[in-house]
């Protein structure tokens, strides 16, 4: 069965500092998908990232870059000179290609504060 | 800016009160979901509907009731609430292409609280 693992509930930084976000994932499938969500205070999820199974190349837009490494079934998130508006929880996220629709198993977020 | 649009924001209710959440979703989607967002636990997908039809229920209890009369709007029925039932409950929409790899498009939750 598929799960999320975030293991850091909350995060506090200052200002500018930089800040890892972990994700680690377990899956059987070959094909699958990996995300990110932004949840800020006001609800709503917002989509930051999609990443499939079959490329490993790092990310960067940005403050914001992802590195997935297949061999430690991570998919971290740095955010680099993080800001005060960057405070959020955020959610690491799997689907399964053999689900045959968008079935997203969530990890349990982490909290980020930024403080100025 | 979200596309998905979410009614009401906050609703306190009863445990013997039948209540309704109300998504609307302005994105041109096929598909739409419920999900349940409880404190330290990963969000639960509850229903999802693909063009009008559901496609999911993922054993959730009959007191919730998915209601989805066209590709736009999903609504969820409540009645008989347990105080466990307590929650963010979040609606998504997507396009609907039954794509794994689909990005969801969420409201900004209705916050429960049953007494």
């Amino acid at each position: 069965a598929q799960k999320v693992t975030q293991a850091q509930t909350e995060i506090s930084v200052v200002e500018k500092e930089d800040v890892t976000l972990d994700c680690v994932y377990e899956t059987r499938d070959t094909t699958y998908y990996l995300f990110w969500y932004k949840q800020p205070p006001s609800g709503e999820l917002v989509f930051l990232i999609r990443r499939n199974s079959f490329d490993e190349q790092n990310e960067i837009s940005g403050r914001y870059s992802w590195n997935f490494q297949k061999s430690t079934s991570s998919f971290n998130f740095t955010i680099t000179a993080s800001q005060v508006v960057d405070s959020a929880v955020y959610f690491c996220a799997l689907s399964e290609a053999w689900t045959g629709f968008q079935k997203l198993v969530f990890g349990t977020g982490t909290r980020l504060l930024v403080s100025p | 800016e979200t596309g998905v649009t979410q009614t009401p924001r906050h609703l306190v209710m009863g445990m013997t009160n039948k209540k309704s959440l109300k998504c609307e979703q302005h994105l041109g989607h096929n598909a739409m979901y419920w999900y349940k967002q409880s404190a330290k636990k990963p969000l639960e997908l509850m229903f999802v509907y693909n063009f009008k039809e559901q496609t999911e229920n993922n054993s959730v209890p009959s007191r919730f009731s998915p209601e989805c009369p066209n590709s736009s709007h999903l609504f969820l029925h409540l009645h008989t609430l347990q105080p466990e039932d307590s929650a963010l409950y979040l609606c998504a929409s997507s396009q609907g292409e039954r794509q794994t790899n689909e990005k969801l498009f969420f409201g900004s939750g209705t916050q429960l609280s049953v007494l």
